[in-house]
């Protein structure tokens, strides 16, 4: 059953901590993304990447961290310099096979909430 | 600057009728829109998409027109059910650069049973 995984479901962080999202695909996708959504907006671009080992930043990237080891992974950490971390976070994949006209396929989102 | 605007934050229709979501664009090169359906605590569901090419996209129950002239899309979806009440993301990328997409805030749709 292919498809993307994220975990956890949930997610607390105290004052000054990092914490780490996971994000997983089995659709062999080379290009995974990170998104951002607000209550009442729409979904903002954090970070993103194209290929293994090589990704970059989005609109909003300021205290995230991202690595892309693996094809299958593209984890996301929130750092402490990250303000306004309270949002429920999106990871989404697509084939990137050059053909401009690409379906991003979503995972089903970490709520990261600040104690 | 909103690049994706979907101006009407909330519709309600009756089962059986036509629902009818609105979505502009300003960035004249974006060149593919989607839309996606979504859940409360879920990820967005992928609907149906239209290139730049087309004008008219459709699949089953849902229909997407493109008017490039006024940078404005529609989704339509006749006839609607109250299992299509959710919130819809208007959704477009770009040629060229990044093929990240760019979201409109959403439409919460309530179909009425």
């Amino acid at each position: 059953d292919g498809g993307i995984t994220q975990s956890p479901k949930y997610l607390f962080r105290k004052e000054g901590q990092n914490v780490t999202l996971s994000c997983e695909q089995n659709l062999n996708h080379d290009a995974m993304y990170w998104y951002r959504q607000d209550p009442g907006q729409g979904l903002r671009l954090i970070y993103y990447s194209q290929i293994v080992n090589d990704f970059q930043k989005g609109d909003i990237a300021e205290g995230y961290s991202v690595s892309r080891e693996k094809k299958e992974s593209f984890p996301l950490t929130v750092t402490s310099a990250q303000k306004n971390p309270t949002a429920f976070y999106l990871c989404a994949s697509s084939m990137n096979s050059g053909v401009k006209e690409e379906t991003q396929y979503f995972g089903p989102g970490t709520r990261l909430l600040v104690l | 600057d909103q690049q994706v605007k979907q101006n009407s934050p909330s519709l309600s229709v009756q089962e059986g009728r036509i629902s009818i979501l609105n979505c502009d664009y300003t960035n004249s090169m974006f060149d593919y829109f989607l839309w996606y359906k979504k859940y409360p605590a879920e990820g967005p569901t992928f609907l149906i998409s239209i290139s730049s090419i087309k004008d008219k996209n459709e699949d089953g129950r849902f229909t997407v027109f493109l008017n490039k002239s006024a940078k404005h899309l529609s989704l339509h979806i006749v006839p609607s059910q109250p299992g299509d009440s959710a919130v819809y993301f208007c959704a477009a990328s770009r040629r060229g650069g990044r093929r990240a997409l760019t979201f409109g805030s959403g439409t919460r749709l309530q179909v009425q049973p």
